[in-house]
């Protein structure tokens, strides 16, 4: 059974950074891609980015090219993303989300909620 | 970056009743590929979103044949025929024709 799980929820100082992880299992994290998709109930969703485990390569939506960084350890089969130079526009949850081929988000984490507060 | 309209933002209905939900994309949706990268998603109160529509009438796997998707170019629609009480949440359209991936801002079913 495939599974995402990611990490516990997470408070941070503005101008802090902080990293999410999203380990998977079922499955081997190099055979697709993953997803991160951020969530504000007042905004919406959000796609920030895809990464290739199996070679690392990585795109980025334009508004978050300076703000995230999406690794992976496929020693681990874990997904990572760091967000950098935190405000209150990061406070959250963010999802990770695995491809499935035409470019669908066939399943995804419980999500990791971000709250930046000084 | 493609705009996705949807409508209506909010859709009450009673069990059993049959609910669209159009979503009206800012550019044509078809692929240079001859695919439509429309999906829909559907999250209920505190879960993950859940892929229920791909390539716009696709059924994801284990999704209810109650769901069904139609449309072409910038017009679509998914259809609940007969709705249960497990499909109240927030839709989502989703295209992943054009770069960035965007969402719609939702369409929230709830009880009447």
């Amino acid at each position: 059974e495939v599974q995402l799980q990611q990490s516990g929820p997470e408070l941070r100082r503005p101008g802090s950074s902080v990293k999410l992880s999203c380990k998977a299992s079922g499955y081997s994290i190099t055979d697709y891609l993953m997803h991160w998709v951020k969530h504000r109930p007042e905004h919406g969703l959000e796609w920030i980015g895809w990464i290739d485990p199996e070679d690392g390569e990585t795109k980025y939506a334009q508004k978050f090219q300076s703000k995230a960084t999406l690794t992976a350890d496929t020693s681990s089969n874990t997904a990572y993303m760091q967000l950098s130079s935190l405000t209150s526009e990061d406070t959250a949850t963010y999802f990770c989300a695995r491809d499935e081929g035409y470019r669908r988000f066939a399943y995804w984490g419980q999500g990791t909620l971000v709250t930046v507060s000084s | 970056d493609v705009v996705l309209t949807q409508t209506p933002p909010t859709s009450s209905a009673t069990i059993g009743q049959s609910v669209s939900i159009s979503c009206r994309s800012s550019q044509s949706l078809l692929d240079s590929d001859g695919n439509t990268y429309l999906y829909w998603y559907l999250q209920r109160p505190s879960q993950s979103p859940q892929l229920l529509i791909y390539l716009v009438s696709k059924l994801g796997s284990g999704v209810p044949n109650r769901f069904s998707g139609s449309g072409s170019g910038t017009d679509f629609t998914l259809k609940i025929s007969g709705v249960e009480a497990e499909d109240l949440g927030v839709y989502y359209c989703v295209q992943g024709t054009h770069d960035p991936y965007t969402f719609g801002a939702g369409t929230k079913l709830e009880l009447k």
